[in-house]
């Protein structure tokens, strides 16, 4: 399984864009790169996820360096209910079917 | 609405008292999984199925089983509970039991908190 590196935590102000990077130099060629983030006392939910090409979705961007070996997460206008642990997850499946949950990072929005 | 369901949110009980935690979803999906969450260790899988009838070891399935009889429910029991499962429990599930490459979004339940005294 590759290897992950995320700051551990960020702070970040209410409406303001937010970059969470994520270094993946291990990445297989197949993987794909998720993102889930867990709110306070929730399950984790699922953000966005790529594999070569930037990506965008209605909750976040996603951007993938060339050579894949790192990405960012862009929330591009922060809100309080974004304060969560946001994890970076690269995925290829196989028939377990596991998700490897590192520590993320943890993300404070200050009004 | 799409959801997965965990009950109880919340329990606490003895160590060796028999416990089941359901989970359920409404979304047809194939694939579903248990998940425990410990500070430290993060999330780590201890049972999966991808199918009716088809379960499967995770990481960290000593002291854990499951059954899938029916393709929305997919319960977690242990029989014979001790203090280091005490843990956040977490049910996922997903659409499709398709081998890899996997971009299958993964659904989570909102968490059982056990505490086995």
């Amino acid at each position: 399984d590759a290897k992950t590196t995320q700051p551990n935590s960020m702070e970040s102000n209410e409406e303001e864009p937010v970059h969470l990077p994520c270094n993946h130099s291990t990445i297989s060629g197949t993987d794909y790169i998720h993102w889930y983030r867990q709110l306070p006392s929730q399950g984790p939910e699922y953000v966005i996820h790529g594999l070569t090409s930037n990506v965008n979705n209605r909750m976040a961007s996603l951007a993938i360096a060339e050579d894949r070996k790192s990405s960012t997460l862009i929330l591009h206008r922060a809100t309080l209910r974004d304060a969560a642990v946001y994890y970076c997850i690269p995925y290829y499946g196989g028939s377990q079917g596991n998700l490897i949950f590192g520590k993320g990072t943890k993300l404070s929005v200050k009004p | 609405e799409a959801q997965v369901t965990q009950n109880p949110r919340y329990l606490i009980t003895v160590t060796g008292k028999k416990l089941t935690v359901t989970c359920s979803q409404n979304m047809n999906h194939e694939y579903m999984s248990w998940y425990r969450q410990d500070p430290g260790l993060g999330l780590r899988q201890i049972y999966y199925s991808m199918n009716v009838e088809v379960t499967d070891k995770g990481d960290v399935p000593e002291g854990y089983k499951v059954s899938r009889k029916e393709k929305r429910n997919f319960p977690l029991i242990l029989e014979s509970p001790s203090p280091n499962q005490t843990s956040l429990y977490f049910c996922a599930s997903s659409p499709t039991r398709s081998g890899p490459p996997r971009t299958d979004t993964q659904y989570f339940g909102p968490g059982t908190r056990l505490t086995v005294l």
